[in-house]
């Protein structure tokens, strides 16, 4: 069984505090990377689907790059908002997999204002 | 409204009893999933469907049984032969290929066994 890895598994920051994420992942057969955001009582919604290494993405104050040689992943959120408390989970797709995402256990992100 | 549902919210079984959970999308998206989340675990893969009438075991299927009559329907039935089937349940649904299979969640159930 694959397995993807996060860090760290909770974080509580202050508003306006910049903070990352870390997702690692196994690097052969790389297809995609997805972040996805769930939010309290709602579903999870995706944030990111990154495919290429050294890809960068960027949604308002929430980035992230791909080390797909390495295996890992980080999502910086910059300036953080009580609005962003939510768990992060990364997921991956290997080739032959059928397009099946492995999901890492997910940060939990507790902004406090 | 295009979006994915799943019914009920909660549900709550005494054991020994089958149960099935309803997913239901009308993003007329080909592929459909089943996951379960257990506390301080990721989400994994029960079962899923690319086409209608065909579907494939995830990483934990046994005591699990879907269907795929219809492209917008995927009920999952959690039998007595699953062993510790109290959990949170998540339905989803993609376009194969689309944007690298991202994927669209419903809101989940929560079944307790009693």
């Amino acid at each position: 069984i694959l397995n993807v890895e996060q860090s760290p598994q909770s974080l509580h920051v202050q508003e306006g505090d910049s903070t990352n994420f870390t997702c690692s992942f196994p690097s052969s057969n790389f297809y995609a990377l997805h972040w996805y955001r769930w939010e309290t009582a709602k579903s999870p919604e995706a944030l990111f689907v990154m495919t290429l290494n050294g890809d960068e993405k960027k949604k308002g104050r929430i980035s992230a790059t791909l080390n797909t040689k390495e295996g890992y992943s980080y999502l910086y959120i910059k300036g953080s908002q009580p609005e962003d408390s939510a768990t992060y989970l990364c997921a991956f797709i290997i080739i032959g997999s059928a397009r099946q995402l492995t999901f890492g256990s997910g940060t939990q992100l507790t902004v406090l204002p | 409204d295009g979006g994915i549902t799943q019914s009920p919210k909660y549900l709550f079984r005494k054991e020994g009893q089958n149960v099935t959970l309803s997913c239901e999308q009308n993003l007329n998206h080909d592929a459909m999933y089943w996951y379960r989340q257990d506390p301080g675990q990721g989400l994994r893969l029960i079962y899923y469907s690319q086409i209608v009438n065909d579907f494939q075991k995830g990483d934990i299927a046994e005591g699990y049984s879907v269907s795929r009559e219809k492209k917008e329907s995927f009920p999952l039935t959690v039998t007595s032969a699953q062993k510790n089937p109290t959990a949170f349940y998540l339905c989803a649904s993609s376009i194969i290929g689309g944007n690298a299979d991202t994927q669209y969640f419903g809101p989940g159930t929560r079944l307790t066994v009693l």
